[in-house]
């Protein structure tokens, strides 16, 4: 079975304070991703990634960065918390190429609250 | 502007009964969809996907139906069971632009015993 992982499910932090959210799969993905999940809005991809040290903006990525520096682990990074980042933080993974590429398999997800 | 929506925010259906979730594009480069089911506190996990070749997609209890033409697919669920209540994705991309995924804004279904 493919396992996405998120190292946080829940954190509370500070306006203003820097937070890392972290991403590991164990199934030699050459794609990784990071979406966010707000009511009535779906899923909104900030950042993806097709290889190690690459990433692409993705439709709402204005407030976070990311870093790849290996394959397995993809990092989302919000170099100043605020309020309007509160949210459900979503990691996936996907084969680069492939019949099943179009597949991506998710993570549990990490709430985030921003106070 | 979205691309994929999911118009029913929620859908309430009898346990036994068909439940049908909607979704509609407007992107005619999409060439490859995809429904995603989501339980609360848990990531979304891959439920049933269809080519644009394609127009019927059975799995078991669950069938994807595609019109090309009016830009409409729909997920059926015969006959549906309380597990099934969940947040539906719709999803499509195309595969000529690197196969992001688009996502809709998501249907709560709810199954009533």
């Amino acid at each position: 079975d493919v396992k996405v992982t998120q190292s946080s499910r829940y954190l509370v932090k500070r306006t203003g304070e820097k937070v890392f959210l972290e991403c590991v799969q164990d199934m030699d993905h050459e794609n990784m991703f990071w979406y966010r999940q707000d009511p009535g809005l779906g899923l909104r991809l900030i950042y993806f990634s097709y290889d190690v040290k690459m990433k692409e903006k993705g439709d709402i990525p204005e407030g976070y960065s990311v870093s790849r520096e290996k394959k397995e682990r993809f990092s989302l990074i919000l170099e100043s918390a605020s309020t309007n980042q509160t949210s459900m933080y979503l990691c996936a993974s996907s084969f680069g190429t492939g019949l099943f590429r179009n597949t991506i398999y998710f993570g549990e997800g990490s709430w985030l609250t921003v106070v | 502007d979205q691309q994929v929506k999911q118009n029913s925010p929620s859908l309430s259906v009898q346990e036994g009964r068909i439940s049908i979730l909607n979704c509609d594009y407007t992107n005619s480069m999409f060439d490859y969809f995809l429904w995603y089911k989501k339980y609360p506190a848990e990531g979304p996990t891959f439920l049933i996907s269809i080519s644009s070749i394609k127009d019927k997609n059975e799995d078991g209890r669950f069938t994807v139906f595609l019109n090309k033409s009016a830009k409409h697919l729909s997920l059926h669920i015969v006959p549906s069971q309380p597990g099934d209540s969940a947040v539906y994705f719709c999803a499509a991309s195309n595969n000529n632009a690197g196969n992001m995924l688009t996502f809709g804004g998501g249907t709560r279904l709810m199954v009533k015993p």
